[in-house]
């Protein structure tokens, strides 16, 4: 049982450069979040995905962000022409499959977390 | 929409003391409420899940209790120990809707436990 498993664990980009952070949910699990932690700020929610779908992005940046979770491989969250303010951990969970709140639907299990400096 | 707050933001304290963190919840029509561990540089671990049918959960020297008519709830850590040195982090998910893991995450509370 391998958890949720995020790569790179660290990675470093100049700014305008494009950043791909992976994760691959915990076996059994079929739902992925991204969140993301600024510096001195809490974990904000960024984007809900099944496989193939987007559930919810409510918490994306409107520009230069995007997620996929494709049928084969991990999820991807993307960073386009990243700038200073991306600098952040980003941190995937996963969680079982549908059946709601009483199947344990929210409980999430996270990933370490990969870190993204932007110089 | 949820907002979370923990009191206090920071906690120094010798070994060996109890000590209360404590959360608080705006929309106390949750599911159920996590409580998470985090150490420098590293990720989240699951504490403790407390469901809204339970008044509290215990896990070693962990209790959790939770009040959703008050919108409050507390960690208590019995015995610090230094190796209970991390931020303390309380989440409630959002009311409504089918994003289940959809989490609002207070600003956690950073413990240190010195020998």
């Amino acid at each position: 049982n391998a958890g949720v498993m995020q790569n790179p664990r660290h990675l470093v980009r100049r700014r305008g450069q494009e950043a791909r952070l992976r994760c691959s949910p915990m076996k059994g699990h079929s739902h992925v979040y991204w969140y993301r932690q600024l510096p001195e700020e809490g974990l904000k929610f960024m984007v809900y995905l099944q496989k193939e779908n987007i559930i919810d992005e409510s918490g994306m940046p409107k520009e230069r962000f995007s997620a996929e979770f494709p049928k084969e491989g991990p999820s991807i969250l993307r960073i386009q022409q990243v700038v200073r303010g991306d600098s952040a951990a980003y941190f995937c969970a996963s969680s079982p499959p549908t059946g709601g709140v009483v199947a344990g639907a929210n409980v999430l299990t996270f990933g370490a977390g990969s870190r993204l400096t932007v110089l | 929409k949820q907002e979370v707050t923990q009191i206090p933001a920071a906690l120094s304290v010798p070994e060996g003391e109890n000590l209360v963190l404590n959360c608080s919840f705006t929309d106390s029509a949750i599911y159920n409420l996590q409580w998470f561990r985090q150490d420098p540089g590293k990720g989240l671990t699951s504490l403790l899940l407390i469901q809204s049918s339970q008044r509290e959960q215990t896990s070693g020297r962990l209790n959790a209790s939770l009040d959703k008519s008050s919108g409050r709830s507390t960690l208590y850590i019995a015995a610090s120990q230094p190796g209970d040195s991390a931020t303390y982090l309380c989440a409630a998910p959002n009311a409504g809707g089918t994003s289940y893991g959809k989490l609002t995450f207070g600003q956690g509370t950073i413990l240190t436990v010195h020998p």
